[in-house]
């Protein structure tokens, strides 16, 4: 799986737009960026995933740059409650293996 | 909620025993992860089965096994517990892997506590 580059830590003001950027300058044509998040030791939640195209659910938006080397995870309007360490996950599609999650980024709501 | 869930939610235990955790997938769900995540280490994958058969392993030591029953729950046998082993332990379930895309669910945990 291709490995990922996130800042460490960001800081964002309730209400506003979270964004929250990964590098996967390696990724492969059948890889996918996949979004997850883990509040305090809490089990890491599933958010968002894509291929290409840009992705919404109704936790956030993906954005995938056209060369794929990129993506952008956006929470539209940020609570408290979004503070959590957020992992961006490169990885097959149908992959037997488990995820390989490295540090996040940790993200702070400031009210 | 995930739909995952895991017993115990806390176990404390001495060094040298032997401990079980348990997992119950979400309903439909095939593949089942287990997830070692410890202060120093991170979140690790150990180890996978998918429909009672292992499917792919990670950085799992020899003294923890694991298996998937017929009724897809699985559990995860800890033996020889050192401090070392003291972490949380979270197990994920997935539809099917193969088919496009296998997004993982993830369970509340499990808390480790070696004395």
């Amino acid at each position: 799986d291709a490995k990922t580059t996130q800042p460490t830590s960001m800081d964002c003001a309730e209400g506003r737009a979270a964004n929250l950027p990964c590098n996967h300058s390696t990724i492969s044509g059948n890889e996918y960026v996949y979004w997850y998040r883990q509040i305090h030791s809490q089990g890491p939640q599933y958010i968002i995933h894509g291929l290409k195209n840009n992705e919404t659910n109704e936790m956030a938006s993906l954005i995938i740059t056209e060369d794929r080397k990129s993506s952008t995870l956006i929470l539209p309007h940020a609570t408290l409650r979004d503070t959590a360490v957020y992992y961006c996950i490169v990885r097959v599609g149908g992959g037997a293996d488990g995820l390989t999650f490295g540090k996040g980024t940790h993200l702070i709501i400031q009210p | 909620d995930s739909g995952v869930t895991q017993t115990p939610k806390h176990l404390i235990t001495a060094t040298g025993q032997r401990v079980t955790l348990r997992c119950s997938p979400r309903s439909g769900d095939l593949s089942v992860y287990w997830y070692q995540q410890s202060l120093d280490q991170g979140l690790q994958f150990l180890i996978q089965y998918y429909n009672g058969e292992e499917r792919a392993k990670g950085n799992i030591l020899e003294r923890f096994s694991a298996q998937q029953f017929p009724d897809l729950h699985s559990e995860l046998n800890l033996s020889s517990l050192e401090l070392g082993d003291s972490a949380l332990y979270f197990c994920a379930s997935s539809a099917s892997p193969g088919l496009g895309t296998d997004t993982q669910y993830f369970g509340p945990g499990t808390r480790l506590t070696v004395l």
